[in-house]
C-alpha cells in the first residue's frame, strides 16, 4: 500500500532554515510526480510545490517562490522541501503527497500525515 | 492574484442532495482547470475524492459525483451520510502551479 511518511518537523526561528524528508514506499517512486501541501493551524489547504518524476520541472507557489525549493532523491524514494527564510506565517502542518502520475501538470491521489513546523522565536 | 472561491459553508439534511461550487478568478473553469476535489475530516489529512473534473479514485463512494455547472466546478452529494459531514476543498491548475479554494464546511443535519 502507498505510505508516505514525512518529518523533520519541528520549532524554528525567524529567518532560519529547516529541511523536511518524506519516506515513499509501496510504489515505483520514480514513476510519479510528488507535491507538497501545507496547513495553518485552524486554516484551509495551501498548495506549495511540486516536482516531476525526474526533478526536470518545479513549480511553486508565489507564497515560497525563491525561499522554498523542493527536491528529490530517487535512489532513496525520498522527497524533500528545503525551506530558506521562514517567516512566522510558514508556521503549518505540511503534507507531502503524490501525484496520479509522472508528470508536475497530474493532481494529489495520496497524502502523507503531515508534519507540524512552528516559526516562532 | 488569482483566487479559487467556495461557498464557506452548506447544510445538507441526511439522505439529501447538496452541491459544492469552485469558481476561479481568472474566468470560467473547464477542463483544462483539472479541478479536483478533496475531503478533510478533523485531525485528519486529507482524502482524494474527484480528479479532472468528474472521475472518482477507486475509493470514492458513488455518491459523489463531479461535473462543471456554468462557469464553476462542482462536486455533488446525493444521499447524503452523516459520515459525510467534513470540510471540501476544490483544486485547480493554472498552468503550471496549482490552486486551492478556500474550502466547504459541509455540516449534515
Amino acid at each position: 500500500q502507498v505510505q508516505l511518511v514525512e518529518s523533520g518537523g519541528g520549532v524554528v526561528q525567524p529567518g532560519r532554515s529547516l529541511r523536511l524528508p518524506c519516506a515513499a514506499s509501496g510504489f515505483t517512486f520514480t514513476n510519479y510526480a510528488m507535491h507538497w501541501v501545507r496547513q495553518a493551524p485552524g486554516k484551509g489547504l495551501e498548495w506549495v510545490a511540486v516536482i516531476s518524476y525526474d526533478g526536470s520541472d518545479k513549480y511553486y507557489a508565489d507564497s515560497v517562490k525563491g525561499r522554498f525549493t523542493i527536491s528529490r532523491d530517487n535512489s532513496k524514494n525520498t522527497l524533500f522541501l528545503q525551506m530558506n527564510s521562514l517567516r512566522p506565517e510558514d508556521t503549518a502542518v505540511y503534507y507531502c503527497a503524490r501525484a496520479r502520475s509522472f508528470g508536475a501538470a497530474n493532481s494529489i491521489d495520496y497524502w502523507g500525515q503531515g508534519s507540524l513546523v512552528t516559526v516562532s522565536s | 492574484q488569482t483566487v479559487v472561491t467556495q461557498e464557506p459553508s452548506l447544510t445538507v439534511s441526511p439522505g439529501g442532495t447538496v452541491t459544492l461550487t469552485c469558481a476561479s478568478s481568472t474566468g470560467a473553469v473547464t477542463n483544462n482547470y483539472y479541478p479536483n476535489w478533496f475531503q478533510q475530516k478533523p485531525g485528519q489529512a486529507p482524502r482524494a475524492l474527484i480528479y479532472s473534473t468528474s472521475n472518482r479514485h477507486s475509493w470514492t463512494p458513488a455518491r459523489f459525483s463531479g461535473s462543471l455547472l456554468g462557469a464553476k466546478a462542482a462536486l455533488t452529494l446525493s444521499g447524503v451520510q452523516p459520515e459525510d459531514e467534513a470540510e471540501f476543498y476544490c483544486l485547480l491548475y493554472h498552468g503550471g502551479t496549482w490552486m486551492f479554494g478556500g474550502g466547504t464546511k459541509l455540516t449534515v443535519l
